[in-house]
Protein backbone atom coordinates (compact mmCIF):
# COMPACT_ATOMS: atom_id res chain seq x y z
CA UNK A 1 0.00 0.00 0.00
CA UNK A 2 0.92 3.49 -0.71
CA UNK A 3 2.53 5.37 2.17
CA UNK A 4 3.94 9.22 2.48
CA UNK A 5 6.37 10.23 5.16
CA UNK A 6 7.34 13.73 5.87
CA UNK A 7 10.12 13.47 8.39
CA UNK A 8 10.03 17.33 9.39
CA UNK A 9 7.51 17.95 11.81
CA UNK A 10 8.42 22.00 11.67
CA UNK A 11 10.17 24.10 9.89
CA UNK A 12 11.11 27.52 11.19
CA UNK A 13 12.24 30.22 8.72
CA UNK A 14 13.09 33.66 8.55
CA UNK A 15 10.76 35.96 6.01
CA UNK A 16 12.33 35.87 2.87
CA UNK A 17 14.50 33.20 3.20
CA UNK A 18 14.28 29.69 0.96
CA UNK A 19 12.44 27.19 2.54
CA UNK A 20 12.10 23.26 1.36
CA UNK A 21 9.44 20.83 2.65
CA UNK A 22 10.85 17.34 2.23
CA UNK A 23 8.21 14.72 1.17
CA UNK A 24 8.87 10.79 0.46
CA UNK A 25 6.65 8.51 -0.96
CA UNK A 26 6.11 4.50 -0.66
CA UNK A 27 4.71 2.88 -4.02
CA UNK A 28 5.39 -0.03 -5.90
CA UNK A 29 3.41 1.33 -9.13
CA UNK A 30 2.45 4.92 -10.97
CA UNK A 31 2.01 7.35 -8.69
CA UNK A 32 0.05 10.83 -8.38
CA UNK A 33 1.33 13.38 -6.23
CA UNK A 34 0.11 16.03 -4.56
CA UNK A 35 0.62 19.05 -2.12
CA UNK A 36 -2.02 20.64 -0.27
CA UNK A 37 -1.92 23.38 2.70
CA UNK A 38 -3.89 24.20 5.26
CA UNK A 39 -4.33 27.38 7.84
CA UNK A 40 -6.00 27.57 10.83
CA UNK A 41 -8.83 25.75 11.08
CA UNK A 42 -9.85 25.64 7.27
CA UNK A 43 -10.04 22.51 4.82
CA UNK A 44 -7.20 21.55 2.24
CA UNK A 45 -6.04 23.69 -0.25
CA UNK A 46 -4.23 22.33 -3.23
CA UNK A 47 -0.70 23.99 -3.80
CA UNK A 48 0.14 21.69 -7.02
CA UNK A 49 0.04 18.26 -7.92
CA UNK A 50 2.36 15.77 -10.26
CA UNK A 51 0.38 13.11 -12.74
CA UNK A 52 2.60 13.03 -15.49
CA UNK A 53 4.86 14.83 -17.82
CA UNK A 54 8.10 17.87 -16.19
CA UNK A 55 8.93 16.50 -13.02
CA UNK A 56 9.22 20.27 -12.07
CA UNK A 57 5.76 21.45 -11.10
CA UNK A 58 4.93 24.66 -10.65
CA UNK A 59 2.22 25.74 -8.17
CA UNK A 60 0.19 28.28 -6.59
CA UNK A 61 1.96 31.06 -4.28
CA UNK A 62 5.07 30.63 -5.83
CA UNK A 63 5.74 27.08 -4.67
CA UNK A 64 7.22 24.39 -6.75
CA UNK A 65 8.08 20.67 -6.11
CA UNK A 66 9.85 18.17 -8.27
CA UNK A 67 8.87 14.42 -8.72
CA UNK A 68 12.29 12.14 -8.16
CA UNK A 69 11.10 8.56 -9.41
CA UNK A 70 14.87 7.47 -8.04
CA UNK A 71 14.47 8.80 -4.90
CA UNK A 72 10.90 8.25 -4.54
CA UNK A 73 10.99 11.88 -3.52
CA UNK A 74 8.46 14.95 -3.99
CA UNK A 75 10.08 17.95 -1.48
CA UNK A 76 8.43 21.23 -1.91
CA UNK A 77 10.15 24.34 -2.25
CA UNK A 78 9.82 28.61 -2.29
CA UNK A 79 12.73 30.51 -2.98
CA UNK A 80 11.53 33.56 -0.69
CA UNK A 81 8.89 32.73 2.24
CA UNK A 82 6.49 35.46 2.84
CA UNK A 83 4.87 35.64 7.07
CA UNK A 84 1.70 34.59 5.31
CA UNK A 85 3.15 31.16 4.14
CA UNK A 86 2.50 29.93 7.96
CA UNK A 87 0.80 27.46 7.87
CA UNK A 88 0.44 23.27 8.13
CA UNK A 89 1.88 21.73 4.64
CA UNK A 90 0.45 17.96 3.70
CA UNK A 91 2.36 15.41 1.14
CA UNK A 92 -0.33 13.09 -0.09
CA UNK A 93 -0.13 10.27 -2.60
CA UNK A 94 -2.48 8.52 -4.59
CA UNK A 95 -1.32 5.30 -7.19
CA UNK A 96 -2.31 3.07 -9.99
CA UNK A 97 -3.53 0.14 -6.94
CA UNK A 98 -6.42 2.09 -6.15
CA UNK A 99 -6.86 3.66 -10.04
CA UNK A 100 -5.92 6.69 -7.79
CA UNK A 101 -8.59 7.30 -6.38
CA UNK A 102 -7.45 6.88 -2.25
CA UNK A 103 -5.38 9.97 -1.54
CA UNK A 104 -3.16 9.04 1.73
CA UNK A 105 -1.76 11.49 3.51
CA UNK A 106 1.59 12.31 5.23
CA UNK A 107 1.36 13.73 8.88
CA UNK A 108 1.93 17.15 7.84
CA UNK A 109 5.11 20.04 8.11
CA UNK A 110 4.40 23.06 10.29
CA UNK A 111 6.23 25.79 8.46
CA UNK A 112 6.37 28.90 10.71
CA UNK A 113 8.22 31.88 9.21
CA UNK A 114 9.18 34.85 11.41
CA UNK A 115 10.28 38.06 10.64
CA UNK B 1 -11.28 26.01 -9.23
CA UNK B 2 -14.34 23.75 -8.02
CA UNK B 3 -15.72 24.45 -4.57
CA UNK B 4 -16.59 22.31 -2.27
CA UNK B 5 -18.98 23.83 0.99
CA UNK B 6 -18.92 22.04 4.88
CA UNK B 7 -22.16 23.11 6.85
CA UNK B 8 -21.78 23.38 10.06
CA UNK B 9 -18.45 24.99 10.39
CA UNK B 10 -18.50 24.46 14.41
CA UNK B 11 -20.72 22.29 16.09
CA UNK B 12 -21.01 21.84 19.99
CA UNK B 13 -23.43 19.13 21.04
CA UNK B 14 -23.87 17.19 24.31
CA UNK B 15 -22.92 14.11 24.78
CA UNK B 16 -25.39 11.19 23.48
CA UNK B 17 -26.66 13.39 20.82
CA UNK B 18 -26.28 13.38 17.10
CA UNK B 19 -25.03 15.76 15.30
CA UNK B 20 -25.31 15.97 11.47
CA UNK B 21 -22.62 17.31 8.77
CA UNK B 22 -23.54 18.54 5.02
CA UNK B 23 -20.69 18.36 2.63
CA UNK B 24 -21.76 20.18 -0.74
CA UNK B 25 -20.08 20.77 -4.00
CA UNK B 26 -21.34 23.85 -5.42
CA UNK B 27 -20.30 23.90 -9.30
CA UNK B 28 -19.52 20.38 -10.03
CA UNK B 29 -21.37 17.17 -9.54
CA UNK B 30 -19.52 14.55 -7.28
CA UNK B 31 -20.23 10.45 -8.00
CA UNK B 32 -17.65 10.42 -4.67
CA UNK B 33 -17.22 12.35 -1.56
CA UNK B 34 -14.56 11.18 1.36
CA UNK B 35 -14.87 11.93 4.74
CA UNK B 36 -11.77 12.53 6.87
CA UNK B 37 -11.29 12.99 10.29
CA UNK B 38 -8.19 15.07 11.62
CA UNK B 39 -7.03 14.92 15.06
CA UNK B 40 -5.67 17.89 16.49
CA UNK B 41 -1.73 18.57 14.96
CA UNK B 42 -2.34 15.29 13.13
CA UNK B 43 -2.87 14.34 9.22
CA UNK B 44 -5.83 13.83 7.95
CA UNK B 45 -7.10 10.00 8.51
CA UNK B 46 -9.91 8.63 5.53
CA UNK B 47 -12.83 7.41 7.32
CA UNK B 48 -15.39 6.54 4.59
CA UNK B 49 -16.06 6.94 0.87
CA UNK B 50 -19.10 8.00 -0.02
CA UNK B 51 -20.79 7.18 -3.74
CA UNK B 52 -23.24 8.29 -4.85
CA UNK B 53 -26.67 6.31 -4.61
CA UNK B 54 -25.30 3.14 -2.95
CA UNK B 55 -23.85 2.15 0.53
CA UNK B 56 -20.54 3.91 1.39
CA UNK B 57 -17.29 2.04 1.83
CA UNK B 58 -15.37 2.51 5.76
CA UNK B 59 -11.96 2.18 6.27
CA UNK B 60 -10.70 -0.33 8.87
CA UNK B 61 -11.53 0.60 12.37
CA UNK B 62 -14.06 3.00 11.37
CA UNK B 63 -17.73 2.07 12.77
CA UNK B 64 -20.53 2.28 10.20
CA UNK B 65 -23.27 2.66 12.87
CA UNK B 66 -21.50 5.47 14.85
CA UNK B 67 -20.28 7.16 11.87
CA UNK B 68 -23.37 7.35 9.34
CA UNK B 69 -22.60 8.70 5.79
CA UNK B 70 -25.50 9.60 2.91
CA UNK B 71 -24.85 10.54 -0.84
CA UNK B 72 -28.37 11.12 -1.18
CA UNK B 73 -27.26 12.78 -4.74
CA UNK B 74 -24.74 14.23 -6.80
CA UNK B 75 -23.92 17.05 -4.85
CA UNK B 76 -24.56 16.26 -1.11
CA UNK B 77 -23.66 13.55 1.24
CA UNK B 78 -24.00 13.27 5.08
CA UNK B 79 -22.08 12.56 7.73
CA UNK B 80 -23.81 12.03 10.99
CA UNK B 81 -22.15 11.38 14.38
CA UNK B 82 -24.37 9.32 16.37
CA UNK B 83 -24.47 9.15 20.30
CA UNK B 84 -21.72 11.69 20.06
CA UNK B 85 -18.86 11.13 23.07
CA UNK B 86 -16.23 13.48 23.81
CA UNK B 87 -13.83 11.43 21.95
CA UNK B 88 -15.66 12.13 18.80
CA UNK B 89 -14.64 15.04 19.26
CA UNK B 90 -11.92 15.93 16.17
CA UNK B 91 -11.77 18.25 12.67
CA UNK B 92 -14.01 16.31 9.89
CA UNK B 93 -13.29 17.37 6.52
CA UNK B 94 -15.01 15.91 3.21
CA UNK B 95 -13.87 16.07 0.26
CA UNK B 96 -15.16 15.49 -3.17
CA UNK B 97 -14.17 14.06 -6.60
CA UNK B 98 -14.95 16.24 -9.91
CA UNK B 99 -16.61 14.58 -12.64
CA UNK B 100 -12.45 14.94 -14.22
CA UNK B 101 -12.10 10.95 -13.39
CA UNK B 102 -8.82 10.01 -13.12
CA UNK B 103 -6.87 12.87 -12.29
CA UNK B 104 -6.75 12.75 -9.18
CA UNK B 105 -7.67 15.30 -7.71
CA UNK B 106 -9.54 16.01 -4.99
CA UNK B 107 -11.33 19.31 -3.64
CA UNK B 108 -12.08 19.99 0.14
CA UNK B 109 -14.23 21.43 2.19
CA UNK B 110 -13.86 23.76 4.97
CA UNK B 111 -14.33 21.44 7.81
CA UNK B 112 -16.46 20.83 10.54
CA UNK B 113 -15.22 21.50 14.08
CA UNK B 114 -17.02 18.97 16.73
CA UNK B 115 -16.86 19.67 20.18
CA UNK B 116 -18.87 17.08 22.26
CA UNK B 117 -19.07 18.28 25.85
Amino acid sequence: AQSVTQLDSQVPVFEEAPVELRCNYSSSVSVYLFWYVQYPNQGLQLLLKYLSGSTLVKGINGFEAEFNKSQTSFHLRKPSVHISDTAEYFCAVSDQNTGFQKLVFGTGTRLLVSP
Amino acid sequence: GAVVSQHPSRVICKSGTSVKIECRSLDFQATTMFWYRQFPKQSLMLMATSNEGSKATYEQGVEKDKFLINHASLTLSTLTVTSAHPEDSSFYICSARGDRVGTGELFFGEGSRLTVL
